[in-house]
């Protein structure tokens, strides 16, 4: 069981667009169409912000979007306002016979 | 509208056994493809999936941690409860409980706020 792999920490003006990458195995990221994104602000819960690869939960701006290819699952942000600073971590259903939930390392937003 | 808190204790010692219950409202645990899970983060950590019980009871670890591990549901209290045992101080972390929703390909919908558990003698 290891974490999916995020880069530490991307960065962007405001009104550019990021991307922060998700990589994981044929085991988890590659063999489920359930890769989730969350936000979470210093000293708050996590929040949903992407489930099933690509879709938004009722209330979430459509600057974000996910998708994936093959192992990777990747968020993009665009129009990056100031609120938007904060961590970001990818989360994947994993295994076969016994399946369980990971997590990515995280990543830290910076809005300049 | 589906809230969840955590709760018990903030300090337990090295070698204990803590026990943690997840209380919520606003949705049954008796409602197909519905769950609870445990996520932990440790102070400027990740977050790290530990445990996760279905509305069927079907109970799922973390495979690092689950010998160490239980979670059991009272569908009737509305309580999840997360047991750990052998407690130590890497284990010092805020433990939320979240809503596993049935519709949103299983991600973690509504969060607790969290509790923060030290572990030190």
């Amino acid at each position: 069981q290891s974490a999916l792999t995020q880069p530490a920490s991307v960065s962007g003006s405001p009104g550019q667009s990021i991307t922060i990458s998700c990589t994981g195995t044929s085991s988890d990221v590659g063999s489920y169409n359930l890769v989730s994104w969350y936000q979470q602000h210093p000293g708050k819960a996590p929040k949903l912000m992407i489930y099933e690869g690509s879709k938004r939960p009722s209330g979430v701006s459509n600057r974000f979007s996910g998708s994936k290819s093959g192992n990777t699952a990747s968020l993009t942000i665009s129009g990056l306002q100031a609120e938007d600073e904060a961590d970001y971590y990818c989360c994947s259903y994993a295994g076969s016979s016994t399946f369980y939930v990971v997590f990515g390392g995280g990543t830290k937003l910076t809005v300049l | 509208q589906i809230t969840l808190k955590e709760s018990g204790p903030t300090l337990v010692k090295p070698t204990q056994t803590l026990t943690l219950t997840c209380t919520f409202s606003g949705f049954s645990l008796s409602t197909s493809g519905v769950g609870v899970g445990w996520i932990r983060q440790p102070p400027g950590k990740a977050l790290e999936w530990l445990a996760l019980i279905y509305w069927d009871d079907d109970k799922r670890y973390s495979p690092s941690l689950k010998s160490r591990l239980t979670i059991t549901k009272d569908t009737s209290k509305n309580q999840v409860v997360l047991t750990m045992t052998n407690m130590d101080p890497v284990d010092t972390a805020t433990y939320y409980c979240a809503h596993r929703s049935a519709v949103a390909g299983g991600a973690f919908d509504i969060w607790g706020q969290g509790t923060m558990v030290t572990v030190s003698s």
